[in-house]
């Protein structure tokens, strides 16, 4: 149980388009959804929170405008990296957390983005 | 502020070796403290959920523990497959955020 998935898995765009990345929980509702970016060798950055039919809640520093989080249902997160830029290049991780309260995260497999 | 530090950095063993991992904690109002397992590339795989001092859980090879300040994460008689970052964190208060150690690099040599 608790399993989350993400697709693509990696994904190589040129600098200046957008992509998205959806976020999936397959056998729960999650409530709450959460992305994080982790560079090389180090830990996870949370970078956004976002509840099912609300506006997501962006950590200090993320950019709003380039790193859109939609969470339009209890089982699917979407991030759009806008105008994407090499600087951008990262992996990318989303979580969720169960409907029923507990306060564990459950994570995707991740999605490794490079742009050129 | 939350804060968790995690020991040591980078742990290797031998297989059949068994040994500790420790991750210190400060938070205000302790809503869980969680271990997942992190192999390269792949995003952090769920191990344990800890709740109160005196917890404890066991799965395979692994036992976690917790105290006020501190949990261990116990390995008894690893293999090499047990090798990964082993990331422990914490969320406190009345959000749902997790603060996460760095994490400990544990290599199991065969």
């Amino acid at each position: 149980g608790a399993v989350v998935s993400q697709h693509p898995s990696r994904v190589i765009c040129k600098s200046g388009t957008s992509v998205k990345i959806e976020c999936r929980s397959l056998d729960f509702q999650a409530t709450t959804m959460f992305w994080y970016r982790q560079f090389p060798k180090q830990s996870l950055m949370l970078m956004a929170t976002s509840n099912e039919g609300s506006k997501a809640t962006y950590e200090q520093g993320v950019e709003k405008d380039k790193f859109l989080i939609n969470h339009a249902s209890l089982t699917l997160s979407t991030l759009t990296v806008t105008s994407a830029h090499p600087e951008d290049s990262s992996f990318y991780i989303c979580s969720a957390r169960s409907f029923l309260a507990d306060w564990t995260q459950y994570f995707g497999p991740g999605t490794r983005l490079l742009v050129l | 502020e939350d804060q968790v530090t995690q020991s040591p950095e980078a742990l290797r063993l031998q297989e059949g070796e068994s040994s500790s991992l420790n991750c210190s904690y400060t938070v205000s109002g302790l809503r869980g403290l969680f271990w997942y397992r992190q192999d390269p590339g792949k995003g952090p795989e769920f191990l344990f959920t800890l709740y109160s001092a005196g917890e404890e859980k066991e799965k395979e090879r692994l036992k976690a523990t917790l105290t006020k300040k501190e949990s261990f994460l116990h390995i008894t008689a690893p293999k090499p497959e047990d090798s990964a970052t082993y990331l422990c964190a914490v969320t406190g208060g009345s959000n749902y955020k997790l603060t996460f150690g760095k994490g400990t690099l544990l290599t199991v040599n065969p």
